[in-house]
């Protein structure tokens, strides 16, 4: 069966801009997950969605959001766009919420700000 | 702010040698698990263990865990070349259930 997709996989933006990124789950999987990669803070959490809810979240300010669909797709928008926002996004999702379940990752969204 | 802190953040072994990495935690949690990244790419899970379980093996990997002393720790054996990858933990907390990760350990396998 198809893994997690993850699109756009690479993208450019300046400073100011907002970008929308889009992550399609496992079939079946109900609950997705976002982290953004950089190179000097690892793999942070940003939040969690399962039946179009938010279920976590984690400390990344207000220009940073999301939203899951009811066929469990789901994107992450980041708006006003800094250049510190420069960081792989990887998208996870597993069968129910986090917790004792595995999470199948994408291959990642590159967003690079200038 | 992080859960796991992986030790040591980089390692280099010869091939055919055995491959440790270690995971500290502060708080107390449900289930430790291992990932594997290649090259910037996405995460690819490992293993699972329980905090009810000690020690759990899958092929040439296998796993402790110390909940008294809050850590847990990988160990690969007879290492390949292709074992070359970042290896991070997650945690998943009794009061906040979100999996978050480490920063990560970067092994290197040296033909």
């Amino acid at each position: 069966k198809a893994g997690v997709t993850q699109t756009p996989r690479y993208l450019i933006k300046t400073r100011g801009q907002q970008v929308t990124l889009s992550c399609s789950p496992i079939s079946g999987h109900r609950s997705v997950s976002w982290y953004q990669q950089t190179p000097g803070q690892g793999l942070q959490f940003l939040f969690e969605y399962f039946s179009e809810t938010q279920r976590n979240k984690g400390n990344f300010p207000g220009r940073f959001s999301g939203r899951q669909f009811s066929n469990s797709r789901s994107e992450m928008n980041v708006s006003t766009l800094e250049l510190g926002d420069s960081a792989l996004y990887l998208c996870a999702s597993s069968v129910p919420p986090s917790g004792a379940n595995v999470l199948t990752f994408g291959a990642g969204s590159r967003l690079t700000v200038l | 702010s992080q859960q796991g802190e992986e030790d040591p953040q980089a390692l280099s072994i010869q091939e055919g040698e055995n491959a440790t990495m270690n995971c500290s935690y502060k708080t107390s949690i449900n289930n430790l698990q291992w990932y594997r990244q290649n090259s910037g790419r996405g995460l690819v899970h490992l293993i699972l263990i329980r905090s009810n379980e000690r020690e759990k093996h899958s092929g040439r990997l296998r796993v402790t865990l110390d909940t008294s002393k809050k850590s847990s720790s990988l160990l690969i054996t007879a290492s390949r070349a292709a074992d070359t990858a970042s290896y991070f933990c997650a945690t998943d907390g009794r009061r906040d259930d979100k999996i978050i990760f480490g920063k990560g350990t970067r092994l290197h396998i040296l033909p």
